[in-house]
């Protein structure tokens, strides 16, 4: 099973800040990541794909990057909107296995 | 617009059995793989199962296998999870999910239903 780790669990940024969370695979799952955001009370909604395409919707603010075992999703100036809980997830691999979550929080 | 509406979640006491299904609207459903996944109460996701289209390939995690059943309907649109043995580290919100992508190699989940939440305990 791969082991997706994301990092930090919480992070406090300002409204209008970058905000940059890490996630890195326990063995390469090449470009097959994706990201999501939960709000409290609601489901997961996809952002991105393929480890860097936005999905239908989703503003420009929201980008990803790396492959392999190691990336990124940036912010690049956060909405209060854009506060809640991410999660990337590997599709690489049977089972399918996500990140523990990062909390992104008002400072 | 892709419409996925779970029910059938509930309280029930360990050992017992659960079906949940999910009905599904605004998609060509029989073309469609889609999945479950789970949230413990303040926790994570975690992925619970697969199933392609035509229910040719069904694939389930570790901490579920030979318990749990994903089906389908085709003719009536809706995907069903029955959950038997169930345990308390089995409550939790289970959400259907569509999934994206060209092959069931490598698919995404888009977009999710809003959850129905399983309670086991005594």
């Amino acid at each position: 099973e791969i082991v997706m780790t994301q990092s930090p669990a919480t992070l406090s940024v300002s409204p209008g800040e970058r905000a940059t969370l890490s996630c890195r695979a326990s063995q390469s799952v090449s470009s097959n990541l994706a990201w999501y955001q939960q709000k409290p009370g609601q489901a997961p909604r996809l952002l991105i794909y393929g480890a860097s395409t936005r999905a239908t919707g989703i503003p420009a603010r929201f980008s990803g990057s790396g492959s392999g075992t190691e990336f990124i999703l940036t912010i690049s100036s956060l909405q209060s909107e854009d506060f809640a809980v991410y999660y990337c997830q590997q599709y690489n691999n049977w089972p399918r296995t996500f990140g523990q979550g990062t909390k992104v929080e008002i400072k | 617009e892709v419409q996925l509406l779970e029910s059938g979640g509930g309280f029930v006491q360990p050992g017992g059995s659960l079906r949940l299904s999910c009905a599904a609207s605004g998609l060509t459903f029989s073309a469609d793989a889609m999945s479950w996944v789970r949230q413990a109460p303040g926790k994570g996701l975690e992925w619970v199962s697969t199933i392609s289209g035509s229910s040719g390939s069904i694939y389930y995690a570790d901490s579920v296998k030979g318990r749990f059943t994903i089906s389908r309907d085709n003719s009536k649109n809706t995907l069903f999870l029955q959950m038997n043995s169930l345990r308390a580290d089995d409550t939790a919100v289970y959400y259907c999910a569509k999934l994206e992508g060209a092959t069931m190699a490598r698919n995404w989940f888009d977009p999710w239903g809003q959850g129905t939440l399983v309670t086991v305990s005594s």
